[in-house]
This record gives structure tokens, C-alpha cells and sequence, in this order.
């Protein structure tokens, strides 16, 4: 099986800007999370998404939303970019919903802000 | 406040050599933990998961870690490590979102 891919790994924007960050997971996984890696933060939850619907969401402003597709493949758009939103976006997929379930993680997209 | 702690934030040690990676997590979070493992520029990878069960896990890459409720750890271990060990592990708990709650990762660095 392939595994979770994200596209594209690395992205350079100025502030003010928006990005979108595509997310495809394994085959047969209804479920995606996000999360930001930072150096000073570490790994933070963005939200999860199972089948199309967001079911939790982390302590992030509205700034940053998704989207999941009908195909499982989620969507993460970050509108009016800060500095500090530059970070290593990762995202995860599971066969189901639930903190006990297994997620898979993705290389990650490696957002810079300048 | 849930949170999942790692209580270094590098380990040096040598080739062959024991190591022990800490890990202890707030009695809010579930009992749902997980080893993480990251290699540079790549996502994460697990180790390996405790559900419930027995409180020793054995993982892969030669890789365990032990439950203990009483004082709410997970610590991580291996009796010999590789230089292709060298890399940063993260602790993970389960969430009451359903999320899992990093700690702040701990970087092993195995020298020859």
C-alpha cells in the first residue's frame, strides 16, 4: 500500500499571502489529521476530519481551516500567512476516528513565510 | 491541562550502549501511548503503541517501553543502539478530542 503523501513538501510565501496543502492517505483510511511541527512549539494539533466532516479542532485562530473530499483526501488553506505560521505541516491518517488508532504520518510540507 | 512530557531534550550516548528516553503524561490524558520516531526531513514513524494489556511493549527496531500507572510514565528503552538510531522521539498520548498530545521530542544522538 502506498503511504500517506503530501504535496507539495516545500512552499515559500510572503506574509499576507494564502497557501493550500493537499493531503492524500492510505487507501481505505477515512481519517486525517493535521498538525504543525515547530522548533518552539513542537508538534500541535490543527483538526481531524472523518468522512468529510471536521470532527475536532485544535487551539488554532480561524486563520486556518480544511476540508476533506469524498475520497478521503484532505486540504488544509492557511489565509493571511504570518511569519509564524512557517512550520512543518504534517498530516496523519487512520483507519478510523479515535486516539487509539494508529496514525500514519506523512513527510510533511515544510512552509517558510518571508 | 493534558500534557505529555519528555524529560530531556538530548541524549548523547555511544554505540552499543543502553539508552532510556523518558516520558510521563498528566493523569488527564487517556491511557492511550504511543512512541514516535523521526528521522530528518521525514514524518513520523511509530515505535510502538500501548492500548491496554500487558504494561511491557516491545516494538520494532529492537525497541520497548514499559506502562507504569502509578507514576504515569512511559519511558522508552533499548538495550543497544546503532548509529541508525540516531534521531528525534516523541511521546504521545491520547487526547480528549481524540487527537494525540507530543511531548517536545527528545533528539538521541549515537556516537561511534
Amino acid at each position: 500500500k502506498a503511504g500517506v503523501t503530501q504535496t507539495p513538501r516545500y512552499l515559500i510565501k510572503t506574509r499576507g499571502q494564502q497557501v493550500t496543502l493537499s493531503c492524500s492517505p492510505i487507501s481505505g483510511h477515512r481519517s486525517v489529521s493535521w498538525y504543525q511541527q515547530t522548533p518552539g512549539q513542537g508538534l500541535q494539533f490543527l483538526f481531524e476530519y472523518f468522512s468529510e466532516t471536521q470532527r475536532n479542532k485544535g487551539n488554532f485562530p480561524g486563520r486556518f481551516s480544511g476540508r476533506q473530499f469524498s475520497n478521503s483526501r484532505s486540504e488544509m488553506n492557511v489565509s493571511t500567512l504570518e511569519l509564524g505560521d512557517s512550520a512543518l505541516y504534517l498530516c496523519a491518517s487512520s483507519p478510523n476516528a479515535g486516539a487509539y488508532n494508529e496514525q500514519f504520518f506523512g513527510p510533511g510540507t515544510r512552509l517558510t513565510v518571508l | 491541562a493534558q500534557s505529555v512530557t519528555q524529560l530531556d531534550s538530548q541524549v548523547p550516548v555511544f554505540e552499543e550502549a543502553p539508552v532510556e528516553l523518558r516520558c510521563n503524561y498528566s493523569s488527564s490524558v487517556s491511557v492511550y501511548l504511543f512512541w514516535y520516531v523521526q528521522y530528518p526531513n521525514q514524518g513520523l514513524q511509530l515505535l510502538l503503541k500501548y492500548l491496554s494489556g500487558s504494561t511491557l511493549v516491545k516494538g520494532i527496531n529492537g525497541f520497548e517501553a514499559e506502562f507504569n500507572k502509578s507514576q504515569t510514565s512511559f519511558h522508552l528503552r533499548k538495550p543497544s543502539v546503532h548509529i541508525s538510531d540516531t534521531a528525534e522521539y516523541f511521546c504521545a498520548g491520547g487526547g480528549s478530542q481524540g487527537n494525540l498530545i507530543f511531548g517536545k521530542g527528545t533528539k538521541l544522538s549515537v556516537k561511534p
